[in-house]
């Protein structure tokens, strides 16, 4: 079973501050992890995702996420906020083995708004 | 562009009246599934399918069902719609693989009176 925890159901910060936006999971078996976001009156697109590999992943947009095993965790951050920015983000995740189903599980989303 | 496409965006119906959702996918992706997405409580699958006439239920299926004819195109069907299920209804698709990404529409927004 897994299961995805977003820290913070509404995050705002300045134009060009730092974005930080949290992820912890739980998985019985390592996992492929996801960041998408959805701009008001759109569908989900992919920011990035970790599958192996270097634990740090550049996404679009000057997004990036670091998997760091120890914590769970699969933190998303921008070091400079654009007003083009606000969105709502959504953390996911599917285990990368075992029997089962393609069913990824999503956090409840965080909604990011800048502030002038 | 790739495109999946969902036929309306708004949608309005009666307690009680079936309802169908269409959805369509131009990228010849094996996997397509179809979310709800309700404020503070995230996306919630309802049902998938990894081939044509073949389907998984999801983690909130009750009251739905799915039917996948052909490859680029999944249905999901509201047999007899209450007024618990207005919803976003989200659908998407992907290649074969735990780690493709998933490409989203737009959304139909569906209000049951």
């Amino acid at each position: 079973a897994q299961s995805v925890t977003q820290l913070g159901s509404h995050v705002s910060v300045s134009e060009g501050a730092l974005v930080l936006l949290r992820c912890n999971y739980s998985s019985s078996v390592p996992p492929y992890l996801f960041w998408y976001v959805q701009y008001p009156n759109q569908g989900l697109q992919l920011l990035l995702k970790y599958t192996t590999g270097a634990t740090l992943v550049k996404g679009i947009n000057g997004f990036e996420a670091e998997f760091k095993k120890s914590e769970t965790s699969f933190h998303l951050t921008k070091p400079s906020a654009h007003m083009s920015d606000a969105a709502e983000y959504f953390c996911a995740v599917i285990p990368y083995s075992g029997a089962g189903s393609y069913q990824l599980t999503f956090g409840k989303g965080t909604k990011l708004s800048v502030i002038p | 562009d790739v495109k999946v496409t969902q036929s309306s965006r708004y949608l309005v119906k009666r307690t009680g009246e079936k309802v169908f959702l269409e959805c369509v996918q131009d990228m010849d992706h094996e996997n397509m599934f179809w979310y709800r997405q309700d404020p503070g409580l995230g996306l919630r699958l309802i049902y998938f399918s990894y081939d044509v006439k073949m389907k998984e239920k999801g983690d909130i299926p009750e009251g739905y069902s799915v039917s996948r004819e052909k490859k680029e195109r999944f249905s999901l069907i509201l047999e007899s719609a209450s007024t618990n299920q207005t919803s976003m209804y989200l659908c998407a698709s992907s290649k074969q693989g735990r780690n493709e990404k998933l490409f989203f529409g737009s959304g139909t927004q569906l209000s049951v009176l």
